[in-house]
This record gives C-alpha cells, structure tokens and sequence, in this order.
C-alpha cells in the first residue's frame, strides 16, 4: 500500500530554473493538496484540487501552478525558481466519502533554490 | 495575528512524564480539530481528531477542545523516547467543503531517556 507518493525527495535549483514535483496516490481520493512546510512555520496551503480537472489556489499560489488531469496525479510546477521558494514541499489526499478521514502525507520534497 | 498559534517549544520531558501540547485559534467558524505527529523527514501523519467541544481519549493520548476559549490541547500520558516529534494541531470550518485545513507551526517534543 503506496498511499502518497513524491519525488524527487531531494532537488537543488538554480535561480529562474524550472521543475515539476510530482505526486501520486493510489487511494482513488478526490481531494488533493500541496503544501510547503518552513521552519517553524507551520503548512501553508498552495494549491488543492476537489476531483480531476478541478483545481483551486490556497494560501501562498504565487509562483506555482497545477494541474489535475487524472484522479491519482496532482503536479506542483515551478515555472521561475527563486530563493523564497526553498522549502519542503508536501502532498496531501483525503477521501471526499467521509468529512472525519484525515488527510494522507507524502514524505516531501525538499526544494533548495541558489 | 495568525489564526492558529502554537508555541513552536522545543519542549523537553523525562520519559513517563505527562506532556500537555496547547493551540489558540480566533476564528470560531472552526469546528473540526486535528492533531498530527510529524517525525523527522516524514510527513504529518493523523493522531487525534475532534468535533466541537469536549474530550476525545485514546490510549496514552487525550484531545480536549474548548470552544468557548477557542484553545484545544493535547494531553500524552507515560511519554515515550518514541513520542519524540514535532506536534501539529490543525483545524477547519463545518462549512468547508474542500476539507481545507489551517496549520499551526508545531511543537517540537523531546522525550529523554
């Protein structure tokens, strides 16, 4: 049982570089998330998605962008790398079935942009 | 101000102490309360959740949420070197159809030996 799955776990960019963090889940959930998680910060929300083709932004959607073509996969692009968005990077997938089941982590991506 | 607050600690205890985790919010549309335990390089994984007010216990860990207060905490009893971790709270509002929800910045928990 994979539940969610990110790669890579580790990626070093260069500034103005682009990339795609990828995220799957093969738990047939509707509801998916990205978050970026910094020291002492708590998660922030960036993007989320209710069901294929449907996304939404959340709390910090600048410099991001997502797509949700398939019910298994949620990518998160960086199109222009910068310093700030240096982070780790989590996806997130809960069942739209019943409101008490919790949200499923992935492992993350830590991000560093020089 | 933020809308969750968490004393980000760290908070070290000897092994068998009882260990009391707290979060404040300010928005009162909150009505469902999470705690996640999130050990080192893994993501959050789900410890306890809670609708309302009132207890919710499970074995060696105790939820309590007061609304009136907009304060919930988190009680573990006979804390164990395993518990080390960082401790989220989260939360969101009943009307929230997407499930979104609002972190606060954790709380580093050291259990010693």
């Amino acid at each position: 049982n994979a539940g969610v799955t990110q790669t890579p776990k580790f990626r070093i960019l260069k500034i103005g570089q682009s990339m795609t963090l990828q995220c799957t889940q093969d738990m047939n959930h509707n509801y998916m998330y990205w978050y970026r998680q910094d020291p002492g910060m708590g998660l922030k929300l960036i993007y989320y998605s209710v069901g294929a083709g449907i996304t939404d932004k959340g709390e910090v959607p600048n410099g991001y962008n997502v797509s949700r073509s398939t019910t298994e996969d949620f990518p998160l692009r960086l199109e222009l790398a910068a310093p700030s968005q240096t982070s780790v990077y989590f996806c997130a997938s809960k069942t739209g079935k019943e409101h008490n089941q919790p949200q499923h982590f992935g492992d993350g991506t830590r991000l560093s942009i020089l | 101000q933020k809308e969750v607050e968490q004393d980000p600690g760290p908070l070290s205890v000897p092994e068998g102490a009882i260990v009391s985790l707290n979060c404040t919010y300010s928005n009162s549309a909150f009505q469902y309360f999470m705690w996640y335990r999130q050990y080192s390089r893994k993501g959050p994984e789900l410890l306890m959740y809670t609708y309302s007010s009132g207890n919710k216990e499970d074995g060696r860990f105790t939820a309590q949420v007061d609304k009136s207060s907009k304060y919930i905490s988190l009680f573990i009893r006979d804390s164990q070197p395993s518990d080390s971790a960082t401790y989220l709270c989260a939360m969101r509002g009943r009307m929230d159809s997407s499930y979104k929800l609002i972190f606060g910045s954790g709380t580093r928990l050291l259990v010693r030996p």
